[in-house]
């Protein structure tokens, strides 16, 4: 079956560290995307990418870089720069744009200690 | 810019009661609006979606939701709740300026809870 997979699901770290997370999809989507989580305060969209070497700043960009060098992965690393960084992860893609749906993976958990 | 406002970050119904979460929307041109669900520790979930063909829009798990642009709603509901409904329910609103890639601005979520 065609899906996202992200990986890990639950990653801790501590302070200063950075971490990548991984995202693979098998659906030949063209645009991919990483979402934050937070309690109460929705989905923040961090990056997006609609073509393979492209990609785009979203609304909470500060702290993060993501690279797009195959169609199918979209890996986002969260950097030291990143003031708060604990939140619940998700990445996303999808067909196209306009009434096209998002497609999501499981999500990664990161907890700084 | 697109925005859409969620009416109760938290919403409790008994099962066999009516569902109604409240979902309200900005927007300069006609939206593309989205309902979406999430269980616990899981991704996002398409319910239904709204592309302009009707106004009332039938979804996954006997969900529905109306489009009222006079209002600018769009709420979600279900005639009977079951247990397995427990999760939290995001409205969204597709921002279509960035050709090739959809961006969704989501709701602030609310998590519905089933009382036996």
């Amino acid at each position: 079956d065609g899906g996202i997979t992200q990986s890990p699901k639950y990653l801790f770290r501590k302070e200063g560290q950075n971490v990548t997370l991984s995202c693979e999809q098998n659906l030949n989507h063209d645009a991919m995307y990483w979402y934050r989580q937070d309690p109460g305060q929705g989905l923040r969209l961090i990056y997006y990418s609609q073509i393979v070497n492209d990609f785009q700043k979203g609304d909470i960009a500060e702290g993060y870089s993501v690279s797009r060098e195959k169609k199918e992965s979209f890996p986002l690393t969260v950097t030291s720069a990143q003031k708060n960084p604990t939140a619940f992860y998700l990445c996303a893609s999808s067909i196209g744009w306009g009434a096209n749906v998002l497609t999501f993976g499981a999500g990664s958990r990161l907890t700084v200690l | 810019a697109q925005s859409v406002t969620q009416l109760g970050s938290h919403v409790s119904v008994s099962e066999g009661a009516l569902v109604l979460l409240r979902c309200n929307y900005s927007s300069s041109v006609p939206p593309y609006l989205f309902w979406y669900v999430q269980y616990p520790n899981q991704g996002l979930q398409l319910l239904l979606k709204y592309t302009s063909a009707a106004t009332l829009v039938k979804g996954i798990n006997g969900f529905e939701a109306e489009f009222k642009k006079s209002e600018t709603s769009f709420h979600l509901t279900k005639p009977s709740a079951h247990m397995s409904d427990a999760a939290e329910y995001f409205c969204a609103v597709s921002d279509a300026v960035a050709q090739g890639a959809q961006k969704l601005v989501f709701g602030q979520g609310t998590r519905l809870t089933i009382n036996p």
